[in-house]
């Protein structure tokens, strides 16, 4: 089965912090994705990649980056958590569009509070 | 107005019932959409693919009108653990932002004794 591992899963930061989100997916997947979730909003793009080293924007990228530096892995870093990040964070990874069996698989999420 | 537009319910029907929700969607050059159901506190799981053609998978169908640029979801003899919510989304192009999905908000779904 294809897994895609959020490694924290519950977090609480200061406002200010910087704030490291892994992902980590095991299906060599080519896309990865960073979305967050928040009531009355549905899911929201943050970031995406299509490759090592390549990203793009999503719909609210102001605030957050990203590193691909593996394509295993994909991190989203807050560089000054404010409150307004508080929210679910939910990682997702798929083949490239057009390939069979390109399905989006999400991992179990990142709640996380920042005070 | 949002990219893809869902009724966010919630939709309380009786166990047996069937129940249909409908989503819309404005980016023409969309390629590929989805149902994806999503359980309280959990992460979105595919439910179906939705084509063209019409598809069924035992008592959902999900149809797709490119003309009328809308997706549907039909659930038959819905059962109390069909209660979720359920995500309406998109995916673009196969360059650049195609790699982009973009969900609905969500239709909510309780089914009750």
């Amino acid at each position: 089965d294809v897994k895609v591992t959020q490694s924290s899963r519950y977090l609480v930061k200061r406002t200010g912090e910087k704030v490291f989100l892994e992902c980590v997916q095991d299906m060599d997947h080519e896309n990865m994705f960073w979305y967050r979730q928040d009531p009355g909003l549905g899911l929201r793009l943050i970031y995406f990649s299509y490759d090592v080293k390549m990203k793009e924007k999503g719909d609210i990228p102001e605030g957050y980056s990203v590193s691909r530096e593996k394509k295993e892995r994909f991190s989203l870093i807050l560089e000054s958590a404010s409150t307004n990040q508080t929210s679910m964070y939910l990682c997702a990874s798929s083949k490239l569009p057009g390939t069979k069996g390109n399905t989006i698989y999400f991992g179990e999420g990142s709640w996380l509070t920042v005070v | 107005r949002k990219e893809v537009e869902q009724d966010p319910g919630p939709f309380n029907v009786p166990e047996g019932a069937t129940v249909a929700f409908n989503c819309t969607y404005s980016n023409s050059a969309s390629q590929s959409f989805f149902w994806y159901r999503q359980d309280c506190r959990k992460e979105p799981k595919l439910l179906m693919s939705v084509y063209s053609s019409g598809n069924e998978d035992g008592r959902f169908t999900a149809q797709l009108n490119r003309a009328s640029q809308y997706i549907s979801l039909l659930i038959r003899d819905s059962k109390l653990s069909d209660s979720a919510t359920y995500l309406c989304v998109s995916r673009g192009g196969v360059t650049g932002g195609g790699n982009k999905l973009t969900f609905g908000t969500g239709t909510q779904l309780k089914v009750e004794l």
